[in-house]
């Protein structure tokens, strides 16, 4: 089975510290994805990776980077957090493009930004 | 632009009772659609996905769905609900640009009374 496993479960920072959340897998995957997911908005995507080294913004990537320096790893930066970025999120990974293959999700890292 | 909607934000039904829960999509090309299951502080996990194979598709834990293309719908179905069903659902299709994104509906909750 895919194994995606994110660092922390929980994560408690303060407003304008630079926050690191880790995430790998276990399957060689090209594709990873991190989502922050929020009471009645979903899972919106905030960036994406397709290959080391690559990163693609996703539909809110506003107040954050990635970094994706081995296949295997992708983290999420907040370079300086903000109350609003309080939420959940989720990392995700999938084989390379042209596979229906599903996304394979951690069990999330719940942040809170006091 | 692609879509998929959830009627109903929260289901609710008694133990041993049918579940349905709605998934429709927009899409102007023959979809990819995923149903995923998260339960409570953990990451999503998927339960079906639809490949074109066939129109009726059976997942985890007794869950089936059944691809109609002229309701452009996918909705899912258990003939009798378990306590342990209980959870957020999640209904998503895959979107081909230049990357293999996934859009997801916005879930929907639902809670098995004993």
């Amino acid at each position: 089975d895919v194994k995606v496993t994110q660092s922390s479960r929980y994560l408690v920072k303060r407003t304008g510290e630079k926050v690191f959340l880790e995430c790998v897998q276990d399957m060689d995957h090209e594709n990873m994805f991190w989502y922050r997911q929020d009471p009645g908005l979903g899972l919106r995507l905030i960036y994406f990776s397709y290959d080391v080294k690559m990163k693609e913004k996703g539909d809110i990537p506003e107040g954050y980077s990635v970094s994706r320096e081995k296949k295997e790893r992708f983290s999420l930066i907040l370079e300086s957090a903000s109350t609003n970025q309080t939420s959940m999120y989720l990392c995700a990974s999938s084989l390379g493009q042209g596979n229906n293959q599903p996304q394979h999700f951690g069990d999330g890292t719940r942040l809170s930004i006091l | 632009a692609q879509s998929v909607t959830q009627l109903g934000s929260h289901v609710s039904v008694s133990e041993g009772a049918l579940v349905l829960l709605r998934c429709n999509y927009s899409s102007s090309v023959p979809p990819y659609l995923f149903w995923y299951v998260q339960y409570p502080n953990q990451g999503l996990q998927l339960l079906l996905k639809y490949t074109s194979a066939a129109t009726l598709v059976k997942g985890i834990n007794g869950f089936e769905a059944e691809f109609k293309k002229s309701e452009t719908s996918f909705h899912l179905t258990k003939p009798s609900a378990h306590m342990s069903d209980a959870a957020e659902y999640f209904c998503a299709v895959r979107v081909k640009t230049s990357y293999d994104k996934v859009i997801f509906g916005p879930g929907t909750s639902l809670s098995v009374i004993p």
